[in-house]
């Protein structure tokens, strides 16, 4: 079955960019996503990618994809306080509608 | 649109007890996912329906787990008897096309 690797912290200052930073083993996949989980809450979906497309810009969040490689990395730009939570990379396998998750990452962002 | 609504937000129960969990989906979503996540072992699909069909229950760890769907509006999660390793965050997630929207959790306390 599929198998999607993060790695487990990284912290960052405040105002700097953060990349996070997930690998995949479907070469069959077709959306990817990235959740956010703050504590004590439910994922919330941050954004998503399409498998044909290679990058995808939305406000402060930068999705890139590479299929090759089969690399998916989220960079958060101006990265705030409010950004520290946990991350999860998620695959959508092809054919189905069954979601693989990371392990997710622990961002913190310090002063 | 009041998301997915998950009861209760915290459950604590004896070991033996059966636990109740309950789930309602987005209206108009067709596939409904439980979730468990524990420190040690992340995020793990339990059973997801389609339609209100069990699918998929690879991931309901003992007999002692269960789940239903009797409604496209309505989903539970039994377990019976209780057990501490049962101790989690239960999240139920119904999808659309655009992924996965995910209910507040339940926190499940087995002492």
């Amino acid at each position: 079955g599929e198998d999607v690797e993060q790695s487990l912290f990284l912290s960052v200052r405040e105002g700097d960019s953060s990349v996070i930073n997930c690998t995949y083993t479907d070469s069959s996949s077709t959306y990817l996503y990235w959740y956010k989980q703050e504590p004590g809450a439910g994922l919330q979906l941050l954004t998503y990618i399409f498998s044909n497309m290679d990058m995808k810009q939305d406000q402060r969040l930068t999705v890139l994809l590479n299929k090759k490689d089969k690399h998916l990395s989220l960079r958060i730009a101006d990265t705030q306080t409010g950004d520290s939570a946990i991350y999860f990379c998620a695959v959508l396998q092809g054919g189905g509608n069954k979601l693989t998750f990371g392990t997710g990452t622990q961002l913190k962002v310090e002063l | 649109d009041a998301g997915v609504i998950q009861s209760p937000r915290h459950e604590v129960t004896e070991m033996g007890q059966e636990v109740t969990l309950r789930c309602k989906p987005i209206s108009g979503h067709n596939s409904l996912f439980w979730y468990r996540q524990t420190m040690m072992r992340g995020l793990e699909l339990l059973i997801y329906f389609n339609n209100n069909v069990p699918i998929d229950d690879s991931g309901m760890p003992e007999d002692r787990f269960s789940a239903k769907m009797p409604n496209a509006s309505f989903s539970t999660l039994k377990i019976q008897p209780s057990e501490p390793r049962d101790s989690a965050v239960y999240f139920c997630a119904s999808s659309s096309s655009y992924g996965y929207t995910f209910g507040s959790g339940t926190r499940l306390t087995v002492v």
